[in-house]
């Protein structure tokens, strides 16, 4: 079966310091992979997504850069932090060409 | 803009009873619609998801409604079980375009 593991699960970070949370999916190959943010009474919002090895498409303008050095590996990074990027960052993969999105269980991020 | 709306942010139903959450969306353009539930510090987990080609979906306790007219879809929950209190997420989009616009989520209790 598949699992999609996130670390670290919760991280305080001060202004201006690097960050990288890693995501990695187990038991399939080739999935789409897709980086969501969620602030406080906000929805999911859709940051990064990527359908293959070094592919990574953006939605949001932001402070924070993805990559994906390995087929089932995502890594979410900053180089500088902002208070603005407190929030809870969320990993999915989802099987090419099919919709339904799986979540891994979250890092939450307090900027102090 | 918010394109997929989700205007009632809490919801409290009688254990046994039904559970209706609801969902609107702008963008005549989606055409395939997913319903997530989450438990505090947890990812989100599929539930259940319909096309723009059906009016309505079932999986045992949970039935989905889509309105294409009046671009509403509403999850029903019976009966409704303690184990049910979560936020439920409803997600738009375009069929195989990997972007999923997220409502802000149902936060429902259910009361034993």
């Amino acid at each position: 079966s598949q699992t999609i593991h996130q670390w670290p699960a919760t991280l305080v970070q001060p202004v201006g310091s690097p960050l990288s949370l890693e995501c990695t999916v187990e038991g399939t190959s080739n999935p789409n992979l897709y980086w969501y943010r969620q602030a406080a009474g906000r929805g999911l919002q859709l940051l990064f997504y990527s359908v293959g090895i070094g592919q990574i498409s953006s939605e949001v303008p932001q402070n924070l850069s993805a990559s994906r050095p390995q087929d089932r590996q995502f890594i979410l990074s900053s180089k500088k932090l902002l208070l603005s990027d407190s929030g809870f960052y969320l990993c999915a993969w989802s099987v090419q060409g099919f919709d339904e999105q799986y979540f891994g269980p979250g890092t939450r991020l307090t900027v102090t | 803009d918010q394109q997929v709306k989700q205007n009632s942010p809490s919801l409290s139903v009688q254990e046994g009873r039904i559970s209706i959450l609801n969902c609107d969306y702008t963008n005549s353009m989606f055409d395939y619609f997913l319903w997530y539930k989450k438990y505090p510090a947890e990812g989100p987990t599929f539930l259940i998801s319909i096309s723009s080609i059906k009016d309505k979906n079932e999986d045992g306790r949970f039935t989905v409604f889509l309105n294409k007219s009046a671009k509403h879809l509403s999850l029903h929950i019976v009966p409704s079980q303690p184990g049910d209190s979560a936020v439920y997420f409803c997600a738009a989009g375009g069929s195989g375009t990997y972007k999923y616009i997220f409502g802000t989520g149902t936060r429902l209790k259910v009361l034993a």
